[in-house]
């Protein structure tokens, strides 16, 4: 089993939608998490951090259940620049990246 | 926010020769840089840990004399790939963390023929 496992994808959506990514992980003395942006061939960039109590920025929200071991994004309102991978990275002591998700978003 | 660079961007060389790549953060310092290597879709897979001043940690698997590593100063990390081989060819990103935050150069895509 993979220590951070994505929903595979990919995501077609039109724009407007709304869309969830989930993920889990299986390392319970993970300590902190994020989720990343990765356009083609590009490097990864910060989208946002994960806490236990949810956090929202702009049409972003993440959420966290240690219980579960599994994290979430909701992106609302997609446009078409939110096409690319998101990367969910749980970070015990080094950071361990998910496959990724790839979302492309369509006029 | 913070800046690492990586150079070369994209480097295609033959079987057998040795490429270095260097990361650099640009406005801050970092004791520990972070070596990855991504296949076309799929994740980053960490490589080895870069730490100034003394030996680089390497993950399982990772043949620490295919890939030398070596953290000079605070702000510099070389990761050589010896004796390329077309099997090597993907694309490197280091990283550093500032902080809170862990930021990645843009990645060096090498190809070997």
């Amino acid at each position: 089993r993979k220590e951070v496992e994505q929903d595979p994808g990919p995501f077609n959506v039109p724009e407007g939608a709304t869309v969830a990514f989930n993920c889990t992980y299986s390392n319970s003395a993970s300590q902190s998490f994020f989720w990343y942006r990765q356009d083609c061939r590009k490097e990864p960039k910060l989208l946002m951090s994960v806490y236990s109590s949810g956090n929202e920025d702009g049409r972003f929200t993440a959420q966290l259940n240690r219980a579960s071991q599994y994290i979430s994004l909701l992106i609302r309102d997609s446009k078409l620049s939110d096409s690319a991978t998101y990367l969910c990275v749980v970070n015990a002591g080094k950071s361990t990246f998910g496959d990724g998700t790839t979302l492309t978003v369509k006029p | 926010g913070a800046v690492v660079s990586q150079h070369p961007s994209r480097v295609i060389c033959k079987s057998g020769t040795s490429v270095k790549i260097e990361c650099r953060s640009l406005d801050f310092q970092a004791t520990t840089m972070f070596w990855y290597r991504q296949f076309p879709k799929k994740s980053l897979m960490l490589m080895a840990t870069s730490n100034e001043g003394s030996k680089a940690t390497y993950e399982q698997g990772v043949e620490k004399d295919k890939f030398l590593i070596n953290h000079a100063s605070l702000t510099l990390s070389t990761l050589t790939v010896t004796s390329a081989h077309p099997e090597d060819s993907s694309f490197y990103i280091c990283s550093a963390w500032d902080t809170y935050e862990q930021y990645f150069g843009p990645g060096t895509r090498l190809t070997v023929t």
